[in-house]
């Protein structure tokens, strides 16, 4: 079984500033990991996805992630945030064989205040 | 080509009524997942469907839940005699057959108010 937690509830930053929110993750077997963003009253919308290689990982709207096997991490940070990131942030596990189904972190709630 | 779809968007009914609620895949995918996200919570898996067959329902509910994903037409959630606890939001994702690791694919999802 996995679990994943994410260590910050809300992030607050002001624009344009740097931003990293933590995912720490928990299985006995290899997973994928995801970045997931969800803004109000809609579906979720893939960010990135680490499945081999590279422990760096590009997304879309500028964000990053790395992987990290020996601490278990899959933080992911923006070198820049803008108004429009204001969203939830979802991390998330699967197991790399059966049924792959997601195991999603509480989230965390970015703020970006002007 | 269109996106995973869900219907209704939102959906209200009384303690004691049914629910039913529709996802229709990316053309395409045959793989289609529901999860549930309860206020302040983040999401939860419920049911692992392919074409006809129920995978994974380790998520589901004992009773009063159960999901179909027929030959024909959309996947079904069903809820019945819903209690004020099922309130949230249902979402679908779905995912091409041979995408081993890859995207799900999520909808809109559906708001469930129980009243």
């Amino acid at each position: 079984a996995q679990s994943v937690t994410q260590l910050d509830s809300q992030v607050p930053v002001f624009e344009e500033a740097p931003v990293e929110l933590r995912c720490n993750y928990s299985s006995s077997v290899s997973v994928y990991l995801f970045w997931y963003v969800q803004y109000p009253n809609q579906g979720l919308q893939l960010l990135l996805k680490y499945l081999s290689g590279s422990t760096l990982v590009k997304g879309i709207n500028g964000f990053e992630a790395e992987f990290n096997k020996s601490q278990t991490s899959f933080h992911l940070r923006k070198p820049s945030v803008h108004i429009s990131d204001t969203a939830e942030y979802f991390c998330a596990v699967s197991d790399r064989g059966g049924a792959q189904k997601l195991v999603f972190g509480q989230g965390t709630r970015l703020t970006i205040n002007p | 080509n269109a996106g995973v779809m869900q219907n209704p968007r939102h959906l209200v009914r009384r303690r004691g009524q049914e629910a039913r609620l529709r996802c229709s895949p990316m053309k395409g995918h045959s793989h289609v997942y529901w999860y549930r996200q309860l206020p302040e919570e983040g999401l939860k898996f419920m049911v692992y469907l392919q074409k006809e067959n129920i995978i994974d329902e380790s998520g589901m509910p004992k009773e009063r839940f159960s999901a179909e994903f027929p030959k024909e037409g959309p996947s079904i959630l069903r809820i019945q005699q819903v209690v004020r606890g099922d309130s949230a939001a249902y979402f679908c994702a779905s995912s091409p057959p041979r995408d081993r690791g890859g995207e799900q694919y999520f909808g809109p999802g559906t708001r469930l108010t129980v009243t």
